[in-house]
């Protein structure tokens, strides 16, 4: 069964938009990591989160980590064309086994 | 490095044979993964090993699948028989230690 679920399932923007995706999640966690699927590729690891940190930054992405809310938020800040992909989250507990959650096909429009 | 090898990229077989994917891990990396993605089911993780040695096969679907990882750097997934219901994209990914997964570029299975 999926650990996570991401909302919104699809998400339409603008070049130069902000795009926000949340993840809740139903267990506790050790980190929480953030994927991203370019269309018929594989997955390719943005950033992670460690469950004693509550927001982290790398380039243009700000994710946030709400442990009570057993929550996370991805921002990718000034939105490009080439930002068009799915984007995951994704779980571990104490294996190094991660539960993938559902899902956001983010759209950005030149 | 090369990063994450499967082959083969896409395979196309009738029902009731059988399908073997293959994947070479990034040398140094002890835990590798299989994974099955379907617009259905989503990313579902199928089995993984550390160490050359299977922990956690709860995501195998059925007897008619196993896998198999007789060395660090090649690990086999065997679909025996193949039915069309196991048409999907099937990933493998490796890691050293407990954060980013490293994903291949996927086998696309096709059973008619």
């Amino acid at each position: 069964s999926q650990q996570g679920e991401e909302d919104p399932q699809a998400l339409s923007i603008q070049e130069g938009e902000n795009a926000t995706m949340n993840c809740s999640y139903k267990t506790s966690i050790n980190n929480l990591q953030w994927y991203r699927q370019n269309s018929g590729r594989g997955l390719v690891h943005l950033i992670l989160i460690r469950s004693n940190e509550r927001e982290k930054h790398s380039g243009r992405l700000r994710v946030t980590l709400d442990t009570s809310k057993k929550s996370s938020s991805l921002l990718i800040t000034a939105s490009r064309a080439a930002d068009t992909a799915s984007y995951f989250c994704a779980t571990s507990r104490d294996t190094d086994k991660l539960i993938f959650g559902t899902g956001t096909r983010l759209q950005v429009f030149p | 490095d090369a990063g994450v090898i499967q082959s083969p990229r896409h395979e196309v077989t009738e029902m009731g044979q059988e399908v073997t994917l293959r994947c070479k891990p990034i040398s140094g990396h002890n835990s590798l993964f299989w994974y099955r993605q379907t617009m259905m089911r989503g990313l579902e993780l199928l089995i993984y090993f550390n160490n050359n040695v299977p922990i956690d096969d709860s995501g195998m679907p059925e007897d008619r699948f196993s896998a198999k990882m007789p060395n660090a750097s090649f690990s086999t997934l065997k679909i025996q028989p193949s039915e069309p219901r196991d048409s999907a994209v099937y990933f493998c990914a490796s890691t050293q230690g407990r954060d980013e997964q490293f994903f291949g570029p996927g086998t696309r299975l096709t059973v008619l």
